[in-house]
């Protein structure tokens, strides 16, 4: 089984500000790790996919670094804005998983300040 | 963008009764899951569908639970008897290959 834990729970900061997310999982064997957003009351958005073989991902304002020997993935977000605000939320599935269902982090509450 | 579609996206039961939770997952993914949160807790694995057939089921996935895939689009969960702690975001996901997942926007199920 994966235990999969995100710190902060919930974290407060002003607009423009970076900042980042943490991510941890007790089994390395995974095929990737995949960050979602998820504002109050909808679905997950997927934000970052990163493969087992890779350690980054970007995509515009936010980078996604992936360690696998140390089960750590940390989500940096660039000059945070607003529209920033929701949940964020990593998942890991495991490798001989034959389903390959994630295990998701409790996620991390963002609210950026205007 | 393709995307996995979902209906309803709000059901009201009455407990005791059967539901139906209804996903259209994106044509060329092969693999098919139901999530579940209950408010303000994490999202939980329910079931992964491969090849016409449950691959993995989770401790919640009971007897009261089931899935199928009628007519190769549509994927349904079928809750027998719902309780009231069936109360919850229903999500569908699908993927292919080692892709990430792409999710439903979900189904809020109340059981009253």
């Amino acid at each position: 089984k994966q235990e999969v834990t995100q710190i902060p729970a919930a974290l407060s900061v002003p607009e423009g500000e970076n900042l980042v997310l943490n991510c941890s999982f007790t089994d390395s064997a995974i095929y990737n790790l995949q960050w979602f957003r998820q504002d109050p009351g909808k679905g997950l958005t997927s934000l970052l996919l990163i493969q087992s073989s890779q350690r980054e991902q970007t995509s515009g304002r936010l980078n996604a670094s992936l360690d696998k020997s140390s089960g750590r993935s940390t989500l940096y977000i660039a000059a945070s804005q607003p529209g920033d605000s929701a949940t964020y939320l990593c998942a890991v599935p495991l490798r001989g998983n034959t389903g390959n269902q994630f295990y998701f982090g409790t996620g991390t509450s963002l609210t950026v300040i205007p | 963008e393709p995307e996995v579609t979902q209906t309803p996206s709000h059901q009201v039961t009455q407990m005791g009764q059967e539901v139906i939770l209804r996903c259209v997952p994106i044509s060329n993914h092969l693999y098919f899951y139901w999530y579940r949160q209950i408010l303000g807790q994490k999202v939980e694995f329910l079931v992964s569908f491969y090849n016409n057939e449950i691959s993995e089921k989770s401790e919640i996935f009971d007897d009261q639970f089931s899935v199928e895939r009628p007519d190769g689009s549509n994927f349904t969960l079928k809750i027998r008897s719902t309780k009231l702690e069936d109360s919850a975001m229903y999500f569908c996901a699908s993927r292919v290959g080692t892709d990430g997942y792409t999710f439903g926007s979900g189904t809020r199920l109340t059981v009253v």
